[in-house]
């Protein structure tokens, strides 16, 4: 099993819609949990960082985490076509200081 | 800043040829890791530096890969023979803290 699991896509919504993106973790030792951000031909960029169960809201983006089931949530509102990209969920926490474990990202587009 | 810097930025080469990818991470940053990117398989961590020392290697698949950093301001990662199944984004990414990763623009590689 691996450490993380997110369901690669494609998301595919029109402008104005809520996106909601998943991950699932498998280490209950995780403690720290992200989301990146890849437009295409890039590298992924940190969208958001939490470190405790419940919501951090940032704009338009709202991430949760539930470590009780070990659930981690990214919610778009009023989603744009600029919002189009790869969003991958990254947890840290394990044996490893300082090593991310990165889901497969979903790849998400949003039409005008 | 100008960010991590990455060369070659594309880069083709025939099986059996050495490839050496370059990365300088970001001035002050103490933490460099290396990240093989496909459709296949995500986003994997190869190996992690942490003040220039090798922490975490052991996302390197195959005595074929190489990583090396000499001082703070520059890593190679270098595969010897190269395989058609090496093709793949390869992302350097720098941390000040272990915590936010930055990540440069990737080298496309391709193996023919």
């Amino acid at each position: 099993q691996k450490e993380v699991e997110q369901d690669p896509g494609p998301l595919s919504v029109p402008e104005g819609a809520i996106v909601s993106l998943n991950c699932t973790y498998s280490n209950s030792a995780f403690q720290y949990f992200m989301w990146y951000r890849q437009y295409s031909r890039k590298g992924p960029e940190l969208l958001m960082y939490t470190y405790s169960s419940g919501n951090k809201e940032d704009g338009r983006f709202t991430a949760q985490v539930d470590k009780s089931s070990k659930y981690i949530s990214l919610f778009i509102r009023d989603s744009q076509p600029s919002d189009s990209a790869t969003y991958l969920c990254a947890i840290e926490g394990g044996s490893t200081l300082g090593r991310l474990y990165f889901g497969r990202g979903t790849q998400l587009t949003v039409w005008p | 800043d100008a960010g991590v810097i990455q060369s070659p930025r594309h880069e083709v080469t025939e099986m059996g040829q050495e490839v050496t990818l370059r990365c300088k991470p970001i001035s002050g940053h103490n933490s460099l890791f290396w990240y093989r990117q496909t459709m296949m398989r995500g986003l994997e961590l190869l190996i992690y530096f942490n003040n220039n020392v090798p922490i975490d290697d052991s996302g390197m698949p195959e005595d074929r890969f190489s990583a090396k950093m000499p001082n703070a301001s520059f890593s190679t990662l270098k595969i010897q023979p190269s395989e058609p199944r090496d093709s793949a984004v390869y992302f350097c990414a720098s941390s000040p803290d272990s915590d936010e990763q930055y990540f440069g623009p990737g080298t496309r590689l391709t193996v023919t």
